[in-house]
């Protein structure tokens, strides 16, 4: 099974900066590699596909970028309202595989 | 508009079995790859199996920590996706979603997601 470790687990920062979120594989997935957004009591949202196409309807400060194990997710400047926790997803084999997922809080 | 809705969920024994509901609207299901993940609450998210599409048959995968128990199917009359559980465990307790599965050069992430439906296995 492909695992995904994301780093940090918890981070916490201020409106208007920039905050990247750490996706590795323990083996190459190309670009097969989703992110989302889950607040408390919702189901997760899609924001990156393929590693670096943004989910129509996403604000444009969400990015993504990597391939192969190493995967990056960028909040340009984050808003009150980005409150939540990320999960990276590999969708390369079979079983898919979630990353741990990284809280991320305002301060 | 397109949703997702699951039910069917509660409260069973160990051992015993349960099957979930996933009705969809605003979208034809059978067009689509569709999976179900699910959720300890307050924790992360496991997948936990698939079923592709008409064209690919409607053949299943599934997690390793359900396969032999759990099977999904669907009813295209219903526009429905279903997650039958069987010879349920204590570590089966979770919230479970279905999900649709997107098509970009491969089925490539969940854009949609139900509300989820709440299993408790428990004595």
């Amino acid at each position: 099974d492909i695992q995904l470790t994301q780093s940090p687990s918890f981070l916490s920062a201020s409106v208007g900066d920039r905050v990247t979120i750490t996706c590795r594989a323990s083996q190459g997935i190309s670009s097969y590699l989703a992110w989302y957004q889950q607040k408390p009591g919702k189901a997760p949202k899609l924001l990156i596909y393929t590693a670096s196409t943004l989910q129509s309807g996403v604000p444009s400060r969400f990015s993504g970028s990597g391939s192969g194990t190493e995967f990056v997710l960028t909040i340009s400047s984050l808003q009150p309202e980005d409150s939540a926790t990320y999960y990276c997803q590999q969708v390369n084999s079979y079983p898919l595989t979630f990353g741990g997922g990284t809280k991320v809080e305002i301060k | 508009e397109v949703q997702l809705v699951e039910s069917g969920g509660g409260l069973v024994q160990p051992g015993g079995s349960l099957r979930l509901s996933c009705a969809a609207s605003g979208f034809t299901c059978s067009d689509h790859y569709m999976d179900w993940v699910r959720q300890v609450p307050g924790k992360g998210l496991e997948w936990v199996g698939r079923t592709r599409n008409k064209a690919n048959s409607y053949t299943t995968e599934y997690a390793a920590s359900v396969k032999g128990r759990f099977i999904i199917s669907r009813d295209d009359s219903k526009n429905s996706l279903y997650l039958q559980m069987n010879s349920l465990k204590t570590e089966d307790t979770a919230l479970y979603y279905c999900a649709r599965v997107i098509y970009s050069s491969g089925w490539v992430a969940f854009d949609i997601w139900g509300q989820g439906t709440m299993v408790t296995v428990s004595s």
